[in-house]
């Protein structure tokens, strides 16, 4: 079983649509979870990092659930630039602590459309 | 520009040629990071530096990649006698201590033909 797993998608949607990606991880003692946005051929870049509490920023909602060890992001109001692959990260956390590692999910690739 | 820069950003090379790779990191950072990622992949872990010291490597870092950082600023990634599967990005970033969420350089691209 892959440390976190995303359904890779393609996610193909229309301009203005909402759209979630989904995300488990199978450490339960990490400690630091991020949505990564990378372009193609690009490096990733970090889009946000997710709270227990949940985040916002502009259109893009995460949240996270501990308890099930799950991870999601929304986006609302799709835009064309919004078409790129989303990486569901978590960091690498053991008994000697935070390795500063960080694990990546497969990419969830989202193609919004006119 | 102060970020993270890795040299060269594509590199083309025959099968069994040795390829080496550098990455300059934010200057006051301390940990160095190395990853490699494959077409439909996400980015896999390869190796680690606080300052000059190696801390972890990789089940993926066989014995024909070796990756230095010998005075706790720039690290070169070489690996020898390549292999048409060694052919991805390979992306290298930098942080202070064990915080995360860090940015990654633009990568460097190894095809190997």
């Amino acid at each position: 079983r892959k440390e976190v797993e995303q359904d890779p998608g393609p996610f193909n949607v229309p301009e203005g649509a909402t759209v979630a990606f989904n995300c488990t991880y199978s450490n339960s003692a990490s400690q630091s979870f991020f949505w990564y946005r990378q372009d193609c051929r690009k490096e990733p870049k970090l889009l946000m990092s997710v709270y227990s509490s949940g985040n916002e920023d502009g259109r893009f909602t995460a949240q996270l659930n501990r308890a099930s060890q799950y991870i999601s992001l929304l986006i609302r109001d799709s835009k064309l630039s919004d078409s790129a692959t989303y990486l569901c990260v978590v960091n690498d956390f053991r008994g000697s602590g935070n390795t500063g590692k960080l694990i990546f999910g497969q990419g969830t690739t989202l193609q919004v459309k006119p | 520009d102060t970020g993270v820069s890795q040299d060269p950003r594509h590199k083309i090379t025959k099968r069994g040629q040795n390829v080496t790779f550098r990455c300059d990191p934010i200057s006051e950072h301390n940990r160095l990071y190395w990853y490699r990622q494959t077409l439909g992949q996400g980015p896999e872990f390869l190796t680690y530096f606080q300052n000059e010291a190696q801390l972890e490597k990789s089940r993926l870092l066989s014995n024909r990649f070796s990756a230095e950082r010998p005075k706790g600023s720039f690290s070169t990634l070489e690996i020898q006698r390549t292999e048409q599967g060694d052919s991805a990005m390979y992306l290298c970033a930098s942080s202070f201590g064990g915080q995360v969420g860090y940015t990654f350089g633009s990568g460097t691209r190894l095809t190997v033909v």
